[in-house]
């Protein structure tokens, strides 16, 4: 199976700053990638799918990029309520994986 | 606007089988442009997707888990189940349902919108 690597594990940024997000597959994925989102009780939320299309709803300030091995989600300029856990998800072959997360905490 | 809700108890003996059912509104099960899916998440960790069905019946599992698992559909109660036999408390888990949309004849896709989750704790 293709194995998902998210770095940094914790990410602290400050309210208004840009964050950058990694993700590593083990195997190229082409573009076959999203991003989620999760707050504490909550259940993810779709952000970015096919690497850089935003989901319905989603924000301008969050962007992906990247393809084959290296992808990236970008927040510019964070508000309050972007601090979460973020996942990548490959699906460009079975079965469909995770990555490990990566937590953005406030500075 | 879509919603799904995963039901079922939230304490499963070891060697059990753990059974949830995820209830579909504001859309059909049977669309044929849709897999319906389970994904699951142990407490602090990272998610694990279980496998996805299509309103036929036709089922996809992961490999790690397939020897266990059996995912149904019952389309005149618009909802989709899952069954996990003989659990250990590495199953213990947040569980998810989840819609994923078929593009070609394969639902390698991605996963929304999802359930709220529902915790099962296996424990004697």
């Amino acid at each position: 199976e293709i194995v998902m690597t998210q770095s940094p594990a914790t990410l602290s940024v400050s309210p208004g700053e840009r964050a950058t997000l990694s993700c590593r597959a083990s195997q190229s994925v082409s573009s076959n990638l999203a991003w989620y989102q999760q707050k504490p009780g909550q259940a993810p939320r779709l952000l970015i799918y096919g690497a850089s299309t935003r989901a319905t709803g989603i924000p301008a300030r969050f962007s992906g990029s990247g393809s084959g091995t290296e992808f990236t989600l970008t927040i510019s300029s964070l508000q309050s309520e972007d601090f979460a856990v973020y996942y990548c998800q490959q699906y460009n072959n079975w079965p469909h994986t995770f990555g490990q997360g990566t937590k953005l905490e406030i500075k | 606007q879509l919603q799904l809700q995963e039901s079922g108890p939230g304490l499963v003996k070891p060697s059990e089988t753990l059974s949830l059912t995820c209830t579909v509104s504001g859309g059909s099960i049977s669309s044929s442009s849709y897999y319906w899916g389970w994904i699951r998440q142990p407490p602090g960790k990272g998610l694990e997707w279980i496998g996805s069905i299509y309103y036929s019946g036709s089922t996809y599992y992961n490999p790690s888990l397939k020897s266990r698992v059996t995912i149904s559909v019952d389309t005149s109660k618009n909802q989709f189940s899952l069954k996990l036999s003989s659990v250990t408390a590495a199953d213990t888990a947040v569980y998810y349902c989840a819609r994923v949309i078929l593009t070609g004849y394969l639902p390698l896709n991605w996963f929304d919108p999802w359930g709220q989750g529902t915790l099962v704790t296996v424990s004697s």
